[in-house]
């Protein structure tokens, strides 16, 4: 069976500082990526997702980046957070196009 | 204007009376699909129950249904004989066309289950 992990569960960051969000897939392969938002008491925003490696598609503009450098890698990246950064990081996948995201414990992280 | 839209934000229900948290939603595609997900306090968006805009029957997923009304776009989630443990968040979310990965939720509904 497939499933996904990410790391940290948890971060607490100084403004300024660099970040590195970590998700990966067992179980399938060339799965469609996706890394959501949650900011406190909100819906999930889509941030970036993939449906290859080296393929990032971006929906928000903003300081973060994402890159896939392996089929069932996806990192989430900030050369410099911002407060506005904090949330929940959810990473979800999918075996194709339009079919259900199963999604990752997530990341809580805050920026101070 | 809202794609997906849930106007409870919050809702008690007695432990084992069904619960019905509404959902509406907004498209001109004739192919879609309706989500429906459970977070938890530990966060993670549990997947429960999905509905095609051409399926004929209304999903079911164990104590999960799914009462799809089209023509009312309309997709609300059904939990027949509630626990305690249903006591969570709960998001609609839609797909919009054929084999688009963007999935959109609505701002959820609070679900607790009292004792």
């Amino acid at each position: 069976s497939q499933t996904i992990h990410q790391w940290p569960a948890t971060l607490v960051q100084p403004v300024g500082s660099p970040l590195s969000l970590e998700c990966t897939v067992e179980g399938t392969s060339n799965p469609n990526l996706y890394w959501y938002r949650q900011a406190a008491g909100r819906g999930l925003q889509l941030l970036f997702y993939s449906v290859g490696i080296g393929q990032i598609s971006s929906e928000v503009p903003q300081n973060l980046s994402a890159s896939r450098p392996q089929d069932r890698q996806f990192i989430l990246s900030s050369k410099k957070l911002l407060l506005s950064d904090s949330g929940f990081y959810l990473c979800a996948w999918s075996i194709d196009r339009g079919d259900t995201q199963y999604f990752g414990p997530g990341t809580r992280l805050t920026v101070l | 204007a809202q794609k997906i839209t849930q106007t409870q934000p919050g809702m008690f229900v007695q432990e084992k009376e069904a619960v019905t948290l509404d959902c509406t939603y907004d498209t001109s595609d004739p192919s879609y699909g309706l989500f429906w997900y459970k977070q938890p306090s530990s966060g993670e968006m549990i997947f429960l129950i999905y509905q095609g805009s051409y399926d004929q029957q209304n999903a079911t997923e164990g104590r999960y249904s799914l009462n799809f009304q089209k023509a009312r776009k309309s997709a609300n989630l059904v939990i027949s004989a509630s626990q305690l443990g249903d006591s969570a968040m709960y998001f609609c979310a839609m797909r919009e066309g054929h084999g688009d990965d963007k999935i959109i939720f609505g701002k959820g509904t609070r679900l607790h289950i009292l004792p």
